[in-house]
């Protein structure tokens, strides 16, 4: 079953660090790029960043350039994104996805949510 | 960062067919494929059409999707009260680098 789950979620406080991972299965993970959505608590879905199959290639969203940090392990089959900097208005539900050649997402993961408060 | 605009809602009696729009600019939509997503909250999202008109394997052909230009659309033929959910429509912009969602049409079955 090709599958996409998230872990590392959880409340941190402005400022501080998180470490999300995303360990896929069921599909050759090298062969895709990868992305990460997020969907702020009354919002709509909002793309954060995405990375190669190599590793060697990334883009973000103007509001989390210089802050966040794509990363993947073919190897271990997983996908992380390194948050730094956190703001209140980083707070959301964050999905890790896979892209298909022209950017649609075919797979997603369940979600892990990311609360920055104080 | 978003140059996608969708209308804010959508909705028809069950049976009904329903189209919503997304409209964009040369640097995305006029220049790359289209996708579209049906999304409860606190769900996965889920892929209906890329590539502008392509169904993944499993999704009814009630849905369809089409490209002209620098706007895109999405519809569905022969609502149902399951389809109740927020569509996003989303493509690559080239001036931003980076992948650009709509803001979402919620779709309501009267």
């Amino acid at each position: 079953e090709v599958q996409l789950v998230e872990t590392g979620g959880g409340s941190v406080q402005p400022g501080g660090s998180l470490r999300l991972s995303c360990a896929a299965s069921g599909f050759n993970f090298t062969d895709y790029w990868m992305s990460w959505v997020r969907q702020a608590p009354g919002k709509g879905l909002e793309w954060v960043a995405n990375i190669n199959e190599d590793g060697n290639e990334d883009y973000y969203v103007d509001s989390v350039q210089g802050r966040f940090t794509v990363s993947r392990d073919n190897g271990k089959k997983s996908l992380y994104l390194e948050m730094s900097s956190l703001r209140a208005e980083d707070t959301a539900v964050y999905y890790c996805a896979r892209e298909l050649d022209g950017f649609g997402l075919d797979v997603w993961g369940q979600g892990t949510k990311v609360t920055v408060s104080s | 960062q978003s140059g996608l605009t969708q209308p804010p809602s959508a909705s028809g009696t069950p049976g009904q067919r329903v189209t919503m729009s997304c409209s964009g600019s040369s640097s995305n939509i006029g220049s790359n494929y289209v996708s579209w997503y049906r999304h409860l909250p606190g769900t996965a999202p889920k892929l209906l059409i890329y590539d502008n008109d392509q169904r993944p394997a499993g999704v009814p052909d009630r849905f369809s999707g089409s490209k002209s230009g620098t706007s895109a659309s999405l519809a569905i033929s022969g609502l149902r009260s399951e389809d109740e959910a927020d569509f996003y429509c989303s493509t690559w912009d080239d001036s931003l680098s980076g992948n650009v969602f709509g803001s979402g049409t919620k779709v309501t079955a009267l």
